[in-house]
């Protein structure tokens, strides 16, 4: 069965730190991958997504992720984080003949100004 | 409409009753899917459709949910004989079709049971 590891339920930055969201997956096949937020009061918005080619993938707002395919990874990173990042950060898998996404616990992410 | 619209955005509701939520999709989406999120959890899959056709209700907790969208457009999830556990906030997203495009989540609703 498929599933989302996200190793870390809360971290508490300063503004201007960086920024490294855990994200593993339990699938033995080929995988897309994605990363949603979800802003106090909001509903969940697509940060990025990666289906093939270059593993390091490029999303909104100044984040990324890296496909590591040989950890089972794809971890979130920010070089420096703002008080606006503040929001709860899920990582999702879509694997085979799966029809429908399958997401992580989450980690909340606070930035203190 | 221009998002994924979800109603009501709460509901409070008495043990045992029934509850119907209501999820309107992006025009033209296809593929429509139903999630509940329990407080600190992550969203988990109830069941979706492509167009009017279930595809997959493997999420359904029990045979007291059920989902409907016969036109392929509107969706409401029922729940009957609602219990406690099932207070959560039940997300609603669409997609052009499947995953390719990732999912627009509507705004939930948060039912709660007393």
């Amino acid at each position: 069965a498929q599933s989302v590891s996200q190793h870390n339920h809360h971290v508490i930055l300063s503004e201007a730190a960086s920024l490294e969201l855990g994200c593993n997956y339990s699938y033995g096949g080929t995988v897309n991958l994605f990363w949603y937020v979800q802003y106090p009061g909001q509903h969940l918005q697509l940060l990025l997504k990666y289906f093939s080619g270059d593993p390091l993938v490029k999303g909104i707002k100044g984040f990324e992720a890296e496909f590591i395919k040989s950890k089972f990874s794809f971890n979130l990173r920010k070089p420096s984080v703002q008080w606006s990042d503040t929001a709860e950060y899920f990582c999702a898998i879509h694997g085979g003949s799966q029809g429908n996404l399958i997401f992580g616990k989450g980690t909340k992410l606070s930035v203190k100004p | 409409g221009a998002g994924v619209s979800q109603s009501p955005r709460y509901k409070v509701t008495k043990r045992g009753q029934d509850v119907a939520l209501r999820c309107d999709p992006i025009s033209g989406h296809v593929s429509l899917y139903w999630y509940r999120q329990a407080l600190g959890q992550g969203p988990e899959f109830l069941t979706y459709f492509n167009y009017e056709a279930q595809q997959d209700k493997s999420g359904l907790p029990n045979d007291r949910f059920s989902a409907e969208r016969p036109e392929g457009s509107i969706s409401t999830l029922t729940i009957q004989r609602t219990e406690q556990r099932d207070s959560a906030m039940y997300r609603c997203a669409s997609s052009p079709k499947g995953h390719l495009y990732g999912y627009t989540f509507g705004s939930g609703t948060r039912l709660t049971v007393v």
